[in-house]
């Protein structure tokens, strides 16, 4: 069974618009660790953001928030006012166990692209 | 200044070869990785080491080899290439057990077999 779901393969967006790009997990672990991570055209993978099952508190960076949901098994991440610099692939992630960081299953990835 | 620094970037070769690719982190992780991404940006785990030992090998072929001399230090070395093995390969390091400590990903070593 997929692990991690990103529904919406592909996304394009009109630059100052707002986006959201959604993930839903799968877990029997108590203890997890969900990630997205930012893979641009020159194709290296860049970390985001790391956050662990007990701690459902939302999380704002700049222009780059993230809502989990452990009811809804959720952990959806927006951008706000996109900017051409945000077009690239988003992979949500998880992890199982209490180490944090073994084997990530990343979902399938979303391609985002904002038309300047 | 380079964390994780996979080498060689690009390699083109042809099938039936034998190829390697380097992997060497300044972190001072425990933990190393490969990871493989195919043409549909499907991003897989293949082997896990920590401090040297395997610790995670999933279904990979067995003309794949991970090779760990050191806890620095991930190579990977592929006998008999074939054209399914075109793909990027990613190697990656983390601590696990430390507080927000994500996989650190090298840039890539994108191969293709031909």
């Amino acid at each position: 069974a997929q692990k991690v779901t990103q529904a919406q393969t592909e996304i394009s967006v009109v630059e100052k618009e707002d986006v959201t790009l959604d993930c839903v997990y799968e877990t029997r672990d108590t203890t997890y660790y969900l990630f997205w991570y930012k893979q641009p055209p020159s194709g290296e993978l860049v970390f985001l953001i790391r956050r662990n099952s007990f701690d459902e508190q939302n999380e704002i960076s700049g222009r780059y928030s993230w809502n989990f949901q452990k009811s809804t098994s959720s952990f959806n991440f927006t951008i706000t006012a996109s900017q051409v610099v945000d077009s690239a692939v988003y992979f949500c992630a998880l992890s199982e166990g209490e180490t944090g960081a073994n084997n990530l299953f990343f979902g399938t990835g979303t391609r985002l692209t904002v038309i300047p | 200044d380079t964390a994780v620094s996979q080498t060689p970037k690009y390699l083109v070769t042809q099938m039936g070869n034998d190829k390697s690719i380097k992997c060497e982190q300044n972190l001072g992780h425990d933990t190393m990785y490969w990871y493989k991404q195919d043409s549909k940006k499907f991003l897989k785990i293949m082997f896990s080491y920590n401090n040297k030992e395997l610790i995670i090998n999933e279904t990979v072929p067995n003309r794949f080899s991970p090779k760990s001399p050191d806890k620095a230090h991930l190579n990977l070395h592929i006998n008999s290439l074939e054209l399914g093995d075109s793909a990027v390969y990613f190697c990656a390091s983390s601590q696990p057990g430390t507080v927000n400590s994500p996989l650190h990903f090298g840039n890539g070593t994108r191969l293709t077999v031909t």
